[in-house]
């Protein structure tokens, strides 16, 4: 079964930077459409970013539209996520997360997750 | 933009009994061509990611339980829980995949024994 590790996480100032990567176990990793999914301590769950197996179809949630960018490598079973113009409300934990063929869109499978934290 | 709502924000269950959770999205998720509610249910336990219950508004994952259980259509949907356990204390989330955004939340829906 795939499986999924979130990495680059951190502490940055607001209007700062940083690029998230999920790296993904299996040999089946550019079929399925892939996610990234934040979540506020002690808030709900925001879905952030889509983008298709073959990186031609790609959506933004609109707090990030323009300031994020989701991008994928087949090859290296990888996703990203750079992150730009960073705010404090963009502090969470940030989950990759697996679109289910057989669920329509539903997200089957996810990572652990990894912390960004912005503030000054 | 379809805003998806859960009702109650928290509610205490005592075990063995049956917790329901209620979802009403702003617009209908049902598809007239695949006739398939575009709903699922997540549930997240501290320090962990989400994982998927149910999806089509009724269908269990592989390995969930049978006590947990979706059903409702169009825009109103319930997550319920059968005889509850102690390890099904958590958050739960609703989630629609059907429209404008493409995924929405629920806030969420916090289970306490």
């Amino acid at each position: 079964e795939m499986q999924l590790v979130e990495s680059g996480g951190g502490l940055v100032r607001p209007g700062g930077s940083l690029r998230l990567s999920c790296a993904a176990s299996g040999l089946t990793f550019s079929i399925y459409s892939m996610n990234w999914v934040r979540h506020v301590p002690g808030k709900g769950l925001e879905w952030v970013s889509y983008i298709s197996g073959g990186s031609s179809i790609i959506y933004y949630a609109d707090s990030v539209k323009g300031r994020f960018t989701i991008s994928r490598d087949n090859a290296r079973n990888s996703l990203s996520l750079q992150l730009n113009s960073l705010r404090d409300d963009d502090t969470a934990v940030y989950y990759c997360a697996r679109e289910s063929g057989p669920s329509g869109g539903a997200f089957d499978i996810w990572g652990q997750g990894t912390m960004v934290t912005v503030s000054s | 933009d379809i805003v998806m709502t859960q009702s109650p924000d928290s509610l205490a269950v005592s075990l063995g009994e049956r917790a329901t959770i209620n979802c009403k999205s702003s617009q209908s998720v049902l598809s007239s061509s695949t006739n398939k509610n575009y709903l699922a249910w997540y549930q997240q336990k501290p320090g962990q990611p989400p994982k998927l219950l149910i999806y089509w508004a009724s269908t269990r994952e592989s390995g969930v339980p049978d006590r947990f259980s979706g059903s409702g259509s169009g825009t109103d949907f319930t997550l319920t829980i059968s005889g509850l356990q102690a390890e099904d204390v958590a958050v739960y989330y609703c989630q629609q995949y059907y429209g404008s955004p493409l995924y929405a939340f629920g806030q969420g829906t916090k289970l306490e024994i």
